[in-house]
């Protein structure tokens, strides 16, 4: 089945920073990648998504790199603000079953 | 947008009770529906996918016979826990994919807490 790494767990930046995550997944039937944020005791919110054809796509200051090759894809986020702390996890979604299979999640504190 | 709604948004039962979980898509059909649970800190762990009109699909390591689920209509899936105990205490989220977009929907979510 699917595996999905995220890295790091834990992730302090500076407010106005950049801030990075990344993961990788290991089974090529999976096609979709989204990407949440949550907020204590609240559902994951889609934030950005990338589909296997595309290769980097952007809104405002979120954007996600995908590398089908190498199974990696990425979120970057510029200029962070404090509302930016959170938890974010990666995903990866098969064509084969629609099944959602999430990284652990990283803690972004963004530091005033 | 796709709305998914879970009732109840939270529950406490006592060890050995049985707990319901309603999940519904209220604004499109769902043939399939996902439950996962998370625990403190830790991410969503899928739990099983949910088949209207036929038994459930449960991932490795999760019984069964102690999480019940139920796909009665296009629209609503049940997860119930039999016989709860302390470490069943979770969060349980269900989620839901309207036909023709890849993107889930994720309802809000039901704290359960076993004493």
């Amino acid at each position: 089945g699917e595996n999905v790494e995220q890295h790091p767990s834990t992730l302090s930046v500076q407010e106005g920073d950049s801030a990075v995550i990344k993961c990788t997944y290991s089974d090529s039937a999976s096609n979709y990648f989204p990407w949440y944020k949550q907020e204590l005791g609240k559902r994951p919110q889609l934030i950005i998504d990338i589909r296997s054809n595309v290769g980097e796509k952007k809104d405002q200051r979120i954007a996600v790199t995908l590398n089908k090759t190498a199974k990696h894809f990425s979120l970057h986020i510029t200029e962070t603000q404090p509302e930016d702390s959170a938890v974010y996890f990666c995903a990866a979604q098969s064509y084969r079953d629609d099944k959602i299979i999430f990284g652990k999640g990283t803690r972004l504190h963004i530091l005033p | 947008g796709a709305v998914v709604s879970q009732h109840p948004s939270w529950v406490i039962c006592k060890s050995g009770t049985s707990v319901k979980i309603e999940c519904r898509s209220l604004d499109f059909q769902a043939t399939t529906m996902f439950w996962y649970r998370q625990f403190p800190k830790q991410s969503l762990m899928l739990m099983a996918t949910s088949n209207e009109g036929s038994k459930a699909t449960y991932e490795q390591g999760v019984e069964k016979d102690k999480f019940l689920i139920n796909h009665a209509s296009l629209t609503l899936s049940t997860l119930t826990v039999t016989s709860a105990h302390p470490e069943d205490s979770s969060f349980y989220i269900c989620s839901a994919r309207p036909s023709g977009v890849e993107t889930q929907y994720f309802g809000p979510g039901t704290r359960l807490l076993v004493l």
